[in-house]
C-alpha cells in the first residue's frame, strides 16, 4: 500500500546544529508540504512544493529549507536549530489540483535544547 | 494567512450536537476539514468547493460559503468516538497551497 513515512519520529538536537527531517512518499503524489504543530497555532505551513525542482515559502519559513530532486522526497532542514523550533513537525502529501485530499505522515517530535 | 476557527473548544454531552466555523480573508476555492485523535496524524473528513456546495459523512456535514468565505462544520448526535481536534484547511484561489486553522477541540463526554 502507498503510504508518507517521516523519520526520525523523535529527535533531540542542540541549540545551533543542523537538522535534517525525513519524509518520504510512495503516492507519486506531486504536491508535499511540511507543516509545525505548536498548541495554539494549529498547523502552520512552513514549506511546499508542488513537483520536481519546485519548492516555496509558507508562513513560518524563516530558519528552514527544503529541496525537491525526486517526486518521493521532501527533506526539511533546520540550518541552525533555535529553542523556538521546538515543535512537532508533520509532512503531507496530495496529487495535483486543489480540491485533492492530503494524506499525512506520522509526525516528528523535535526538541531542541 | 491561517484561517480562524471558532470556537477554540468544544465540551459535549453524547448525543448533543455541535458546530464549528472557519473563515478567511480570502477568496477561496476550497475548504477542507480534518481531525485529529491526540498524539496521531490528521485524518481527512471532507473537501467542499466553491458553489454553495454542502456535503456529508455519516452524521458530520459541512458547508461552505464562498461569498462570504466561510465554512461550518455540523456534528449531530455526537458519539465518542468524534473526540479530537478539528482543522479547516483552506485552499486560495490561483494556489494549491493548503493552510490550516488553529484548530477546535472537541470533548465528548459520557
Amino acid at each position: 500500500d502507498a503510504e508518507i513515512t517521516q523519520s526520525p519520529r523523535h529527535k533531540i538536537t542542540e541549540t545551533g546544529r543542523q537538522v535534517t527531517l525525513a519524509c518520504h512518499q510512495t503516492w507519486n503524489h506531486n504536491n508535499m508540504f511540511w507543516y509545525r504543530q505548536d498548541l495554539g497555532h494549529g498547523l502552520r505551513l512552513i514549506h511546499y512544493s508542488y513537483g520536481v525542482q519546485d519548492t516555496n515559502k509558507g508562513e513560518v519559513s524563516d530558519g528552514y529549507s527544503v529541496s525537491r530532486s525526486n517526486t518521493e522526497d521532501l527533506p526539511l532542514t533546520l540550518e541552525s536549530a533555535a529553542s523556538s523550533q521546538t515543535s512537532v513537525y508533520f509532512c503531507a502529501s496530495s496529487t495535483t489540483g486543489v480540491a485533492t485530499e492530503a494524506f499525512f505522515g506520522q509526525g516528528t517530535r523535535l526538541t531542541v535544547v | 494567512q491561517q484561517p480562524v476557527q471558532s470556537p477554540q473548544a468544544v465540551i459535549l454531552r453524547e448525543g448533543e450536537d455541535a458546530v464549528i466555523n472557519c473563515s478567511s480573508s480570502k477568496a477561496l476555492y476550497s475548504v477542507h476539514w480534518y481531525r485529529q485523535k491526540h498524539g496521531e496524524a490528521p485524518v481527512f473528513l471532507m473537501i467542499l468547493l466553491k458553489g454553495g456546495e454542502q456535503k456529508g459523512h455519516e452524521k458530520i456535514s459541512a458547508s461552505f460559503n464562498e461569498k462570504k468565505q466561510q465554512s461550518s462544520l455540523y456534528l449531530t448526535a455526537s458519539q465518542l468516538s468524534y473526540s479530537g481536534t478539528y482543522f479547516c484547511g483552506t485552499v486560495d484561489q490561483g494556489a494549491q497551497k493548503l493552510v490550516f486553522g488553529q484548530g477546535t477541540r472537541l470533548t465528548i463526554n459520557p
